[in-house]
């Protein structure tokens, strides 16, 4: 069975102060994890994609992201916020092995203070 | 490449009717994926088509279904409205063989039902 918790529904940072949204998942097969972003009244946007061939995955607009089999995480980070990262973000859990299966964690809404 | 897109953008409907959405995929992209987008249930996975044919299907009522035509355009269909499928339908592509299954979202349509 496939699943993705998404630890946090709210994180609220300062601008240029580091990111931490955290994502936990389960899978019986070896997993593909995304991370996309979904602005306000947008479709989502992928930021990254981790299919096994490098445990740390970087993404788009600074985001990356580090894939602990241990620990069963796929926490994505940025170093410094930008108040343009305001915005809700989505930890994807997919397989094709065994039949396509896509699921998504439930969002961590992120605010960026000025 | 031009990215996925969905028609129409906005739609407002009254209770008891029936509504057709549309998605045409990234080209080359033989994949798509429909999902519903509520505040209250996120994001919920509905159907996919490969190659014209339904390869997985959430859980969703029989008043959802889709299709996928020879050009990989998909269209997805809710009959006898419900306040309830107010929403953001969002339509994903892929292409397995390709980039193995990351996915491509569309803009989305918001449903309103009256």
């Amino acid at each position: 069975a496939q699943s993705v918790t998404q630890l946090d529904s709210h994180v609220s940072v300062s601008e240029g102060t580091p990111v931490l949204l955290r994502c936990n998942y389960s899978s019986s097969y070896s997993p593909s994890l995304f991370w996309y972003v979904q602005h306000p009244n947008k479709g989502l946007q992928l930021l990254l994609k981790y299919t096994s061939a490098a445990t740390l995955v970087k993404g788009i607009n600074g985001f990356e992201a580090e894939f602990k089999k241990s620990e069963t995480s796929f926490h994505l980070t940025k170093p410094s916020a930008h108040m343009s990262d305001a915005a809700e973000y989505f930890c994807v859990v997919s397989r094709v092995t065994g039949g396509f299966k896509t699921i998504f964690g439930a969002g961590t809404r992120l605010f960026v203070k000025a | 490449k031009a990215g996925v897109t969905q028609t129409p953008r906005y739609l407002i409907k009254t209770r008891g009717q029936q509504v057709t959405l549309s998605c045409s995929p990234i080209s080359g992209h033989r994949s798509v994926s429909w999902y519903q987008q509520t505040p209250g249930q996120g994001l919920q996975f509905l159907f996919e088509y490969f190659s014209e044919t339904q390869r997985n299907k959430g859980n969703f009522p029989g008043r959802f279904s889709g299709r996928q035509f020879s050009n990989s355009r998909s269209e997805m269909n809710v009959s006898t409205l419900e306040l309830g499928d107010s929403a953001l339908y969002l339509c994903a592509s892929s292409s397995p063989s390709g980039e193995g299954d990351t996915q491509y979202f569309g803009p989305g349509t918001r449903l309103l039902v009256l």
